[in-house]
């Protein structure tokens, strides 16, 4: 059956160390998302994608990376350079439909807490 | 700067009564909303959503209301239960594109 899947659940980061969260989709969505969530915060824009091999900055992508070599995944790489990592990370996808706007709802997957040691 | 805002972080509400929960807007031109609801450690899930030219849109226990002058949208769920008990986003749009959520209204609904 459809959905998104985000691996890992959870993740712990060294100091200076990259990792990257993954999410998958297969349901034929051409936009996908990835938003970070702290205590008391809503969901925060961190990169989009409309199309493969397309990406955009949402609010806060600094200190992090993205690509879209395939429609069905959109991983997202923590850097070294993100000073506090710490949080919930959620992927959303949607159909991009230009003409009916009720079709751009975003379906979210499960999310992957990560903790630095 | 926070563009949606839910400026109740808790609500607790008996069961079999109303709950309301709130959301302001601060852009004009947002032109469609979404509710979700989340459960601790799961993602989002869409629950109902308006467009500008709606004041109202039902499905079964819940309503969303739209108040375009006051920038204002609120969402009731009668009758409450216990199982709608999880935190409630809102979440604001430009025709579709970028999604701005407010920070969430955890509601409780005591048996």
């Amino acid at each position: 059956d459809g959905g998104i899947t985000q691996s890992p659940k959870y993740l712990f980061r060294k100091e200076g160390q990259n990792v990257t969260l993954s999410c998958e989709q297969n349901l034929n969505h051409d936009a996908m998302y990835w938003y970070r969530q702290d205590p008391g915060q809503g969901l925060r824009l961190i990169y989009y994608s409309q199309i493969v091999n397309d990406f955009q900055k949402g609010d806060i992508a600094e200190g992090y990376s993205v690509s879209r070599e395939k429609k069905e995944s959109f991983p997202l790489t923590v850097t070294s350079a993100q000073k506090n990592p710490t949080a919930f990370y959620l992927c959303a996808s949607s159909i991009k439909d230009r003409t009916t706007i009720a079709k751009n709802i975003q379906y979210f997957g499960a999310g992957t807490r990560l903790s630095v040691l | 700067d926070q563009q949606v805002k839910q400026n109740s972080p808790s609500l607790s509400v008996q069961e079999g009564r109303i709950s309301i929960l709130n959301c302001d807007y601060t852009n004009s031109m947002f032109d469609y909303f979404l509710w979700y609801k989340k459960y601790p450690a799961e993602g989002p899930t869409f629950l109902i959503s308006i467009s500008s030219i709606k004041d109202k849109n039902e499905d079964g226990r819940f309503t969303v209301f739209l108040n375009k002058s006051a920038k204002h949208l609120s969402l009731h769920i009668v009758p409450s239960q216990p199982g709608d008990s999880a935190v409630y986003f809102c979440a604001a749009s430009e025709y579709g594109n970028q999604f701005y959520f407010g920070t969430g209204t955890s509601l409780t609904v005591i048996p």
